[in-house]
């Protein structure tokens, strides 16, 4: 069965320090991959989206993220956190598989994201 | 462009009592998707819209239904309503034409607590 699984329920890290946030995903050709973030009780704001090409994708607020086929992965990073980058990220993934697929994504866990001064 | 809106934003419910949503997609866009974020299971999908028609649904009871007008906006549904039922519920719109590929844009959620 198709799934994303988010390694990581909460990750806190200092204020400046570097960051990855893990994601995996279980399929048998390559999904279209979305990084979702969600402060407290908001919606979801897209950082960045991968479908092909470039394995290396950068996203808004100065996220990037990296698909690596071989580990059906899709990383997320940021070299330099911000206290406001505190929330909850969400790994998304669609999978081509004709009509089941339309307008679904299928999330991971999330990850908490605290960040301390 | 205006944002995805949701209405209302919070909801007080108490079991046996229906309960419907509204969502407003962006301007242009055709395509609703419906979701429910609980602490336990996460973010699940509910179903989706497309120029007035279901094309995709999720695995939720029958009592979840939806539905979407001629404007897009999109109306959810759910019926006898269960403590479980307690959680966000997330539209998100996108244009519809694109495939799996398009960008879900989401709107803040509607807050609902049954009791």
């Amino acid at each position: 069965a198709q799934s994303v699984t988010q390694p990581d329920i909460h990750i806190t890290v200092s204020e400046g320090a570097s960051l990855e946030l893990r994601c995996n995903y279980s399929y048998g050709a390559t999904p279209y991959l979305f990084w979702y973030v969600q402060s407290p009780g908001q919606g979801l704001q897209l950082l960045l989206k991968y479908f092909s090409g470039d394995t290396l994708v950068q996203g808004i607020k100065g996220f990037e993220a990296e698909f690596k086929r071989s580990q059906s992965s899709f990383n997320l990073r940021k070299p330099s956190v911000h206290w406001s980058d505190a929330a909850e990220y969400f790994c998304a993934v669609a999978f081509n598989a004709g009509g089941t697929s339309y307008g679904k994504l299928t999330f991971g866990q999330g990850t908490i994201l605290t960040v301390h001064p | 462009k205006a944002g995805v809106t949701q209405t209302p934003r919070y909801l007080i419910k108490t079991r046996g009592q229906q309960v419907t949503l509204s969502c407003s997609p962006i301007s242009g866009h055709r395509s609703v998707s419906w979701y429910q974020q609980t602490p336990g299971q996460g973010l699940q999908f509910l179903f989706e819209y497309f120029s007035e028609t279901q094309r995709n649904k999720g695995n939720f009871p029958g009592r979840f239904s939806g539905r979407q007008f001629s404007n897009s906006r999109s109306e959810m549904n759910v019926s006898t309503l269960e403590l479980g039922d307690s959680a966000l519920y997330l539209c998100a719109s996108s244009l519809g034409t694109g495939g799996p590929r398009e960008t879900q844009y989401f709107g803040p959620g509607t807050r609902l607590l049954v009791l």
